[in-house]
């Protein structure tokens, strides 16, 4: 039931682009995106709910496939400060409380 | 300042010794949860609980134990810990909605031990 994320790691130089891709076998209401820094809490970036409706990170972006059930991570013009692993979590069951299932993460290393 | 605060951040122990995790949060949310990290395998949750005295097991809870007795607090019990639960632990928790429509704080993390 886990979502599964792609790819595992990614090296870019600043500036570069780089897209996460998290994908279900279950049909999705929402995604969420959070990053997590070396040692740190995972940080909330942004939830993609059904129907196109979006909130959070103004400098990242994201795409929500609900027939494919697929959601993308883009990270544009990466800066420095986007190094960390990001995780997409998904809710399977709509009125479960707060069962969110996290993918095993995607590592991002931004270099100079 | 809106925070979930977890205590020891770092706790080294003998397998069988029975401890607790504390977690508190300010913001006055219905929803926490308890999350377990181990390389590769991501964020798995253990348990969540949907306001007080209400909880319930999640992906995997065998070994843990927890209590919502007040709103803020959502303590994670080690009745005997073994080596396999050696793991960075989080606590997690957001706003009473639709599942999966508000995003979760997380608190800064457990680094448990267990030798």
């Amino acid at each position: 039931q886990q979502p599964v994320q792609s790819p595992q790691a990614v090296i870019l130089r600043e500036g570069e682009d780089a897209v996460i891709n998290c994908s279900s076998s279950k049909a999705l209401y929402s995604v969420h995106w959070y990053r997590q820094k070396h040692g740190e809490a995972p940080v909330f970036l942004m939830i993609l709910l059904k129907g196109g409706e979006q909130k959070g990170h103004e400098k990242i972006s994201a795409s929500f496939n609900e027939k494919k059930q697929q959601s993308s991570l883009y990270l544009t013009a990466s800066q420095l400060s986007y190094s960390g692993t990001y995780f997409c979590g998904t809710p399977y069951i709509k009125a479960a409380g707060n069962k969110l299932t996290f993918g095993g993460g995607t590592r991002v290393l931004v270099k100079p | 300042e809106a925070q979930v605060t977890q205590n020891p951040r770092y706790l080294i122990t003998v397998t069988g010794k029975k401890l607790t995790v504390t977690c508190s949060q300010n913001m006055n949310h219905e929803y926490m949860s308890w999350y377990r990290q181990d390389p590769g395998l991501g964020l798995r949750q253990i348990y969540y609980s949907m306001n007080v005295e209400v909880t319930d097991k999640g992906d995997v809870p065998e070994g843990y134990k927890v209590s919502r007795k007040e709103k803020r607090n959502f303590p994670l019990i080690l009745e005997s810990p073994s080596p396999n639960q050696t793991s960075l632990y989080f606590c997690a928790s957001r706003a009473r909605g639709l599942a999966g429509s508000y995003e979760q704080y997380f608190g800064p993390g457990t680094r448990l031990t267990v030798t």
